[in-house]
């Protein structure tokens, strides 16, 4: 399985924008980029995915590196909601398959200052 | 929204027990999955289905079994409990491979 790299944790104030990155230098060509975060005591939450191009939802966008090498999830502002761990992931769409399993990293801790 | 409910939050066994973790979604997914989760070792894929009566095993499936009879209902088992099998276990559901997953809330398990 592909392998993605984030920062251990990150910090922000509430209210400003938080840029997350992350680095998959081996991202194959079918691979889809998720990210998901997970609140304490609480299971993993879907954010936002991509394939190329930049993505946008109502809880972040997705920058996505013209190479594909790397990807920025972008809060646009912080609240003290967003506190939690945030995963980038890999998941591959090859061999015609559905399930496309993910596999998860460490991720990064962010937390929130008021 | 898919909803991904997982039969128990919390849950004590004893040593040697069968013990059954269900999970049920309600959007007509084809995939499902079951992980655990370990301080220090992440989320970790135990086993997962694409089909009904399929299965597929994940990166740690020693120690536990499943079973999909229906779409919706995906049944981790642990066949002897072991205190090693004291974890959070989280069920998650998917459709397309260019859709997200959805996650139940978790059952925390601890084998006595």
């Amino acid at each position: 399985d592909a392998k993605t790299t984030q920062p251990n944790s990150m910090e922000s104030n509430e209210e400003e924008p938080v840029h997350l990155p992350c680095n998959h230098s081996t991202i194959s060509g079918t691979d889809y980029i998720h990210w998901y975060r997970q609140l304490p005591s609480q299971g993993p939450e879907y954010v936002i995915h991509g394939l190329t191009s930049n993505v946008n939802n109502r809880m972040a966008s997705l920058a996505i590196a013209e190479d594909r090498k790397s990807s920025t999830l972008i809060l646009h502002r912080a609240t003290l909601r967003d506190a939690a761990v945030y995963y980038c992931i890999l998941r591959d769409r090859a061999g015609g398959t559905s399930y496309g399993k993910l596999t998860f990293g460490q991720g990064t801790i962010l937390t929130v200052h008021p | 929204d898919v909803k991904v409910t997982q039969s128990s939050r919390y849950l004590v066994k004893r040593t040697g027990e069968k013990v059954f973790l269900e999970c049920v979604q309600d959007m007509d997914h084809e995939n499902m999955f079951w992980y655990r989760q370990d301080p220090g070792l992440g989320l970790r894929l135990i086993y997962f289905s694409y089909d009904v009566k399929m299965k597929e095993k994940g990166d740690i499936p020693e120690g536990y079994s499943v079973s999909r009879e229906k779409k919706e209902r995906f049944s981790l088992i642990l066949e002897s409990a072991s205190t090693n099998q004291t974890s959070m276990y989280l069920c998650a559901s998917s459709d397309r491979v260019d859709r997200g997953y959805t996650f139940g809330s978790g059952t925390r398990l601890t084998v006595v």
